[in-house]
């Protein structure tokens, strides 16, 4: 079946840079996701990206996609304390399926 | 209207008692999913309904009932829970399984006590 990793933590300062990874095993994905969950609250949809780019841009975030290893990245720059959340990348197989979040902590 | 609304947002219920979650979208969705996500855990897929059939069921045990009353209500009905089905409950829709332009729901908060 489908399998979606990520690292479980990642903790930067303000104003640092922050990469999320993420790692999938559907091959034919037409779509990859990034949603933030902050605490106590829903699914918020950051970007996606089309299974046959290389890279989007959006504002502060970059969504990089290899498409041979199946890694996925999101980097978000000068990363404020307001970023700090849990991430999940999905896979947009049959269904959504995500994988196990990392949980981003910005210190000021 | 671009929102899925799920009510109630939180519930609270017995081991022996019924009850029934709602969802509803009416952006012309036509693949509607439940989630059930615990606490700093990923969401995890439950039902998917497809045309208002049920698609898929993730091996769901059966005291959790999904109804597709129409294209834009998706129902949860719920009947002798346990503890451990405590979770956040989400809804979501999409203009057809497995393509762009998922929609979720805030989700129903349920504890079973």
């Amino acid at each position: 079946g489908e399998d979606v990793e990520q690292s479980l933590f990642l903790s930067v300062r303000e104003g640092d840079s922050s990469v999320i990874n993420c790692t999938y095993t559907d091959s034919s994905s037409t779509y990859l996701y990034w949603y933030k969950q902050e605490p106590g609250a829903g699914l918020q949809l950051l970007t996606y990206i089309f299974s046959n780019m290389d890279m989007k841009q959006d504002q502060r975030l970059t969504v990089l996609l290899n498409k041979k290893d199946k890694h996925l990245s999101l980097r978000i720059a000068d990363t404020q304390t307001g970023d700090s959340a849990i991430y999940f990348c999905a896979d947009a197989g049959t269904a959504l399926i995500f994988g196990k979040g990392t949980t981003l902590s910005v210190s000021s | 209207d671009t929102e899925v609304t799920q009510t109630p947002k939180h519930l609270v219920m017995g081991m022996t008692n019924k009850k029934s979650l709602k969802c509803e979208q009416h952006m012309g969705h036509r693949a509607m999913y439940w989630y059930k996500q615990k606490a700093k855990k990923p969401p995890e897929l439950m039902f998917v309904y497809s045309y208002e059939k049920l698609s898929i069921n993730e091996s769901v045990p059966s005291r959790f009932s999904p109804e597709c009353p129409n294209s834009s209500l998706l129902n949860l009905h719920l009947h002798a829970l346990q503890p451990e089905d405590s979770a956040l409950y989400l809804c979501a829709s999409s203009d057809s399984a497995g393509t762009l332009g998922y929609t979720f729901g805030s989700g129903t908060r349920l504890t079973v006590v």
